[in-house]
C-alpha cells in the first residue's frame, strides 16, 4: 500500500516545550517524503522535505529523519512557539510518483 | 505576484445547481491537481493533469469533470451539486519530477 500513518487529533504543548508528530508510511519501494503545513484559511504549503533514506529536512527550528529501517518520517522541535500553531500533514508521493498521499493532519495549538 | 490562484474563494449553492471552480498558475509548471479537504481537514487527490492530460482519476463521481485549457489552468466544473460536495476543493501545481507541490488558497464550496 501508499498509505501515510501521523499523530491524529490535536497536540497541546506550552511554548518552550519539545515536540515529535509521529508519521510512518507503508511502502514496497522508497518514496519522497514531505511535512506540510496549512494555516487557518490558507492553502497546505510545504514545510520540509526528504528525498531519500537518510536525509533529514530542516526548516524553522523543526527538523525529520528520513528512516528506512523503521519506515518513519518523525516531526521534531526543541522548542515550540505560539505561532507554530498549525495543521501539520506528512505526506508522500505515491508509486506512479505522480500525486501526493496525505496523513490525516495533526492540529498543534501552542499555549504562551 | 500570485503562484497559485483559485477563483471563487466562497461559493453557496443550492442542491442540484451546476458550478465552476477556476485554478491558473504563473509557476511555469507542467502538471497540476484538485484535492478535496473536508471538514476532518483529510486531503484526498480527486485529479491530476500533466501537460493537460489526464494522468489520476481517483474515485470521483462523474459529476466533477476537469478541463484544463492549457498548462497553466485547470478549472473544475461539478454538475448537480449534492449536500456531501460541501468541502474545501484546493488546486496545486508542481514539476512532475520533482513533485513538490504549490497549493493555491482553496476555495469554499457549501451547498445548501
Amino acid at each position: 500500500g501508499d498509505s501515510v500513518v501521523q499523530t491524529e487529533g490535536q497536540v497541546l504543548p506550552s511554548e518552550g516545550d519539545s515536540l515529535i508528530v509521529n508519521c510512518s508510511y507503508e511502502t514496497t519501494q522508497y518514496p519522497s517524503l514531505f511535512w506540510y503545513v496549512q494555516y487557518p484559511g490558507e492553502g497546505p504549503q510545504l514545510h520540509l522535505k526528504a528525498m531519500k533514506a537518510n536525509d533529514k529536512g530542516r526548516n524553522k527550528g523543526f527538523e525529520a529523519m528520513y528512516r528506512k529501517e523503521t519506515t518513519s518520517f518523525h516531526l521534531e522541535k526543541d522548542s515550540v512557539q505560539e505561532s507554530d500553531s498549525a495543521v501539520y500533514f506528512c505526506a508522500r508521493d505515491n508509486q506512479a510518483g505522480t500525486a501526493l498521499i496525505f496523513g490525516k493532519g495533526t492540529t498543534l495549538s501552542v499555549s504562551s | 505576484d500570485t503562484a497559485v490562484s483559485q477563483t471563487p474563494k466562497y461559493l453557496v449553492t443550492q442542491m442540484g445547481n451546476d458550478k465552476s471552480i477556476k485554478c491558473e498558475q504563473n509557476l511555469g509548471h507542467d502538471t497540476m491537481y484538485w484535492y478535496k479537504q473536508d471538514s476532518k481537514k483529510f486531503l484526498k487527490i480527486m485529479f491530476s493533469y500533466n501537460n493537460k492530460e489526464l494522468i489520476i482519476n481517483e474515485t470521483v463521481p462523474n459529476r466533477f469533470s476537469p478541463k484544463s485549457p492549457d498548462k497553466a489552468h485547470l478549472n473544475l466544473h461539478i454538475n448537480s451539486l449534492e449536500l456531501g460536495d460541501s468541502a474545501v476543493y484546493f488546486c496545486a501545481s508542481s514539476h512532475r519530477a520533482y513533485n513538490e507541490q504549490f497549493f493555491g488558497p482553496g476555495t469554499r464550496l457549501t451547498v445548501l
